[in-house]
């Protein structure tokens, strides 16, 4: 594999269920992102992660719960979600954080039911 | 708060023809970086160019060239001898300098229709 990756990349889940979405980055990078991409509205920055800390949460609502464990991985935990949360979830990875150029995965079609 | 738009939700161009996709964006800072992506059918987004606010030259990849006016903030991507596999989602984006944690501010995107 190379790249960014994203698994899976269609998921379906009813308002109760609990899912997770899943990142890797093979570019030895040290930044992650997760971006929601909703129809007719322009990418939002959820989360950010350096060297495995998390720097930003752009007020993002605590169904969403994002997990770092190495450089390389980047988790989204899902519970309790609401049909508006329904969206395109992208990640994205960069060699720091900053103006260095981000590389996008393929993204996790998200539908809640 | 940084914001970036693209007035043109969809754009049509016959193939070998040369189209222009428009970007403004409004920001305080004087120094920043704006890039131009693309987002095939297949969703994976890729960089198309970028541009250093503060390089007065504006930057060129092969057929992709950006039109960069600083003092009109406008970022307008122009896509010579159009081609079938440039149809996709463009998406202008703006990053803040500085090694803060931000990430890319997008456009809201422009849908690229290359007719054959």
């Amino acid at each position: 594999e190379t790249g960014v990756t994203q698994t899976p990349r269609h998921l379906v889940m009813g308002m109760t269920n609990k899912k997770s979405l899943k990142c890797e980055q093979h570019l030895g990078h040290n930044a992650m992102y997760w971006y929601k991409q909703s129809a007719k509205k322009p990418l939002e920055l959820m989360f950010v992660y350096s060297l495995e800390e998390r720097v930003e949460n752009n007020s993002v609502p605590s169904r969403f719960s994002p997990e770092c464990p190495n450089s390389s991985h980047l988790f989204l935990h899902l519970h309790t979600l609401q049909p508006e949360d329904s969206a395109l979830y992208l990640c994205a990875s960069s060699q720091f954080v900053g103006i260095y150029e981000q590389y996008f995965g393929p993204g996790t079609r998200l539908t809640v039911t | 708060a940084q914001t970036v738009t693209q007035s043109q939700p969809e754009m049509s161009v016959q193939e070998a023809e040369t189209v222009t996709l428009s970007c403004t964006y409004d920001t305080s800072e004087s120094d920043y970086y704006l890039f131009w992506y693309k987002q095939p059918p297949s969703r994976q987004m890729i960089l198309v160019i970028r541009q250093e606010a503060y390089k007065q030259q504006n930057a060129t990849e092969n057929r992709f060239s950006v039109n960069f006016q600083k003092a009109a903030k406008s970022f307008s991507l122009k896509i010579s001898d159009s081609q079938l596999g440039d149809a996709a989602m463009y998406f202008c984006a703006y990053r803040a300098p500085g090694g803060g944690a931000d990430g890319l501010t997008f456009g809201k995107g422009t849908h690229l229709i290359i007719q054959p």
